[in-house]
């Protein structure tokens, strides 16, 4: 267990829905990364957060957005979905900011788009 | 482009059949590779990271090295529990770090 927790686990939508993905980072932990995974792709770097600030965007489509809260939770939003947003969406943590050292991911949400 | 490159796709071993993983990369500026292991609807977990050219980290039966261009990571006497997919990630800097993922080695260690 890392410590970081993802909620829902599971989630099925229809295209041009919007969802809302929700991470928990480590105790102590003031960066969050969100990253796509799908199986021709492999993991893609979408966003990090630090202490409530975005710190870098990697491949985050304009239809996504993500934000951190005040206790470090983080949400990431996709909307007007569409069949190929299906994937797994992982969050992880980490305690540093601009260095980009470990990271420990949560379990993920895998979504559905229909 | 920063790029990373994993072979096999995909390796079958028997049990206690030692073998190695590779990791190349061609990035402009390398600050770092990380391996990690991931297990079928899990997140992915961390197992090393590597700086320098030369650079050694073992763990039970495994063992990641470092040079220039790749890294390995070896897997001495595998046991069925050593089945994952095995990651590579390259921290680059692009105006900010992030980290470069391949699409991984899948393992499948057989009693």
């Amino acid at each position: 267990d890392s410590g970081v927790t993802q909620t829902p686990k599971h989630l099925i939508t229809a295209t041009g829905q919007r969802v809302t993905l929700r991470c928990s980072p480590r105790s102590g932990d003031l960066s969050v990364y969100w990253y796509q995974q799908s199986l021709d792709q492999g993991l893609q770097f979408l966003i990090q957060y630090y202490n409530g600030e975005e710190r870098a965007k990697g491949n985050i489509l304009e239809r996504f957005s993500a934000q951190q809260f005040p206790d470090l939770h983080s949400e990431l939003n996709l909307s007007s979905l569409e069949l190929g947003d299906s994937a797994l969406y992982f969050c992880a943590s980490s305690v540093a900011g601009v260095e980009v050292n470990e990271q420990f991911f949560g379990p993920g949400t895998r979504l559905t788009v229909l | 482009e920063d790029q990373v490159t994993q072979s096999p796709e995909a390796l079958r071993l028997q049990e206690g059949e030692s073998s190695s993983l590779n990791c190349s990369y061609t990035v402009s500026g390398l600050r770092g590779l990380f391996w990690y292991r991931q297990d079928p609807g899990k997140g992915p977990e961390f197992l090393f990271t590597l700086y320098s050219a030369g650079e050694e980290k073992e763990k039970e039966r495994l063992k990641a090295t470092l040079t220039k261009k790749e890294s390995f990571l070896h897997i001495t006497a595998p046991k069925p529990e050593d089945s994952a997919t095995y990651l590579c990630a390259v921290r680059v800097n692009t105006g900010f770090q992030k980290l470069v993922f391949g699409t991984g080695t899948r393992l499948l260690v057989s009693p």
